[in-house]
């Protein structure tokens, strides 16, 4: 069973660009849901994707955008980044929306802002 | 709203108990919870959906009071392996796993 991956593991932008975040999820997972972890704080929803629709969004602005893929792999992008916007960005995968379940983390792709 | 846990931290000796809380202002669908050790990623421990049920994972339980809004996580007889931090994660409704996570407790087991 593969699990959950996340590319590139880390980076460094600068203010004003853009960044594209990557995630494979688990085998069989159709729903991927993206959070984002400050230094030191707990994780924050910023949106879910279930077959390749976006199914719900936290209090993040437009900028933050995302895709799924028919294969159910899926990608993050923040444009005209912030300072504020350096953080560890996880992705989780489950198992369908009616069901309450197990998130399965990626080990995260841990962005720094200059 | 992001649900209050506490305490912040915890430094414990090998074998001693302790209690990590999550309380919330909101009517809870379920409560969740996770550990995270240091440059990890959140492994997932339980899920609570009913009032009162306690469930268990190794030596790691947890009870969930509908009523007050809170779950506890206890754990017992701790191992140098529970260190970490511990986060909980609500849903107010069937959400597909839209969690609203806590700010974490964490823990440190010591020899």
């Amino acid at each position: 069973e593969t699990g959950v991956t996340q590319s590139p593991t880390h980076l460094i932008k600068t203010r004003g660009q853009q960044v594209t975040l990557r995630c494979s999820s688990q085998s069989g997972h159709n729903t991927v849901s993206w959070y984002q972890q400050a230094l030191g704080q707990g994780p924050q929803f910023i949106f879910q994707y279930y077959r390749e629709e976006e199914n719900g969004r936290g209090n993040f602005p437009p900028r933050f955008s995302g895709l799924q893929f028919p294969n159910y792999s899926s990608e993050l992008n923040v444009n005209a980044l912030e300072l504020d916007d350096s953080a560890l960005y996880l992705c989780a995968s489950s198992l369908g929306l009616a069901q309450t379940g197990e998130l399965f983390f990626g080990e995260g792709s841990r962005l720094t802002v200059l | 709203q992001q649900p209050v846990q506490s305490p912040q931290a915890v430094i414990l000796r090998e074998g001693e108990d302790a209690v990590i809380n999550c309380s919330s202002s909101k009517a809870l669908y379920s409560v969740h919870w996770y550990r995270q050790k240091h440059g990890e990623a959140p492994v997932f421990l339980m899920i609570l959906l009913k009032g009162g049920e306690q469930k268990g994972h190794e030596k790691i339980s947890a009870s969930f009071n509908e009523k007050k809004q809170q779950s506890s996580l206890y754990l017992t007889a701790s191992q140098l392996s529970y260190s970490g931090t511990y986060f909980c994660g609500t849903e107010d409704r069937a959400a597909g796993n839209k969690l609203t996570f806590g700010g974490g407790t964490r823990v440190l087991v010591k020899p």
